[in-house]
C-alpha cells in the first residue's frame, strides 16, 4: 500500500533561517505524483507543487525548493530565508491510482513555526 | 472563478442527527473528492467521484453517503452522526488525474 512518512512532527526556527521538511514515500506504482500542500492557521489547503515520478529535476520557486530523489524515495521541501508567514502545517502527498482516479495519500504533516 | 466552495463553515450536531455537507466547484472538473482531517493527522479519503452519476468509496466511508447528480455538486451526507465523526471535512476537485484543489473546509462537531 502507498504510504507517506513525514517524520518531523514540529519544527521551530527563527526568521531568516533555512529549513528543510522531509518526506519519504512508499509505492509500488511506476508512475506516480508527489505533492506538497500548505495549511496555514486559517485552515485552507494551498497547493504548492506537483512532481511526476519521471522528472527528478529539482525545482525552485522563489524561496521554495524541492529535492526529489527516487533512489531514496524522498521528496524534501526547503524554505530559504524563512519568514513568519511561512508558519503553517505542510503536507506531503502521494497519488494512488485506483478505479481510474487519482487519489491522494497524505502524510501526517509537519508543523512549521517561524519566530520573529 | 470561485473554485471549490463548501457550506456550512461550522456545524454542531447532536448524536443521531443527520446533515448534508455541500460542495460545489465551478472549474468544470470531472473528479471530486471528500476527505476528513482529524486533529494532528493528514487527510483521509471518504468518497470520490470520477463524473456525474459515478461514486466510489475511499479509505473511511462508513457512516457517510454521497451522490453526484451534476458535474458541479458533490454533497456528503451523514445519516446518524456519531462523536467519531467530529472532524474537519474538505472537498476537492481535479480535472481528470491532475492536481486536486481544495475547498475551505467544514468544521463539524458531534456532541
Amino acid at each position: 500500500a502507498q504510504k507517506v512518512t513525514q517524520a518531523q512532527t514540529e519544527i521551530s526556527v527563527v526568521e531568516k533561517e533555512d529549513v528543510t521538511l522531509d518526506c519519504v514515500y512508499e509505492t509500488r506504482d511506476t508512475t506516480y505524483y508527489l505533492f506538497w500542500y500548505k495549511q496555514p492557521p486559517s485552515g485552507e489547503l494551498v497547493f504548492l507543487i506537483r512532481r511526476n515520478s519521471f522528472d527528478e529535476q529539482n525545482e525552485i520557486s522563489g524561496r521554495y525548493s524541492w529535492n526529489f530523489q527516487k533512489s531514496t524515495s524522498s521528496f524534501n521541501f526547503t524554505i530559504t530565508a524563512s519568514q513568519v508567514v511561512d508558519s503553517a502545517v505542510y503536507f506531503c502527498a502521494l497519488s494512488e491510482t485506483q478505479g481510474g482516479s487519482e487519489k491522494l495519500v497524505f502524510g501526517k504533516g509537519t508543523k512549521l513555526t517561524v519566530n520573529p | 472563478n470561485a473554485g471549490v466552495t463548501q457550506t456550512p463553515k461550522f456545524r454542531i450536531l447532536k448524536i443521531g442527527q443527520s446533515m448534508t455537507l455541500q460542495c460545489t466547484q465551478d472549474m468544470n472538473h470531472n473528479y471530486m473528492y471528500w476527505y476528513r482531517q482529524d486533529p494532528g493527522m493528514g487527510l483521509k479519503l471518504i468518497y470520490y467521484s470520477v463524473g456525474a452519476g459515478i461514486t466510489d468509496k475511499g479509505e473511511v466511508p462508513n457512516g457517510y453517503n454521497v451522490s453526484r447528480s451534476t458535474t458541479e455538486d458533490f454533497p456528503l451526507r451523514l445519516e446518524l452522526a456519531a462523536p467519531s465523526q467530529t472532524s474537519v471535512y474538505f472537498c476537492a476537485s481535479s480535472y481528470s488525474r491532475d492536481t486536486q484543489y481544495f475547498g475551505p473546509g467544514t468544521r463539524l462537531t458531534v456532541l
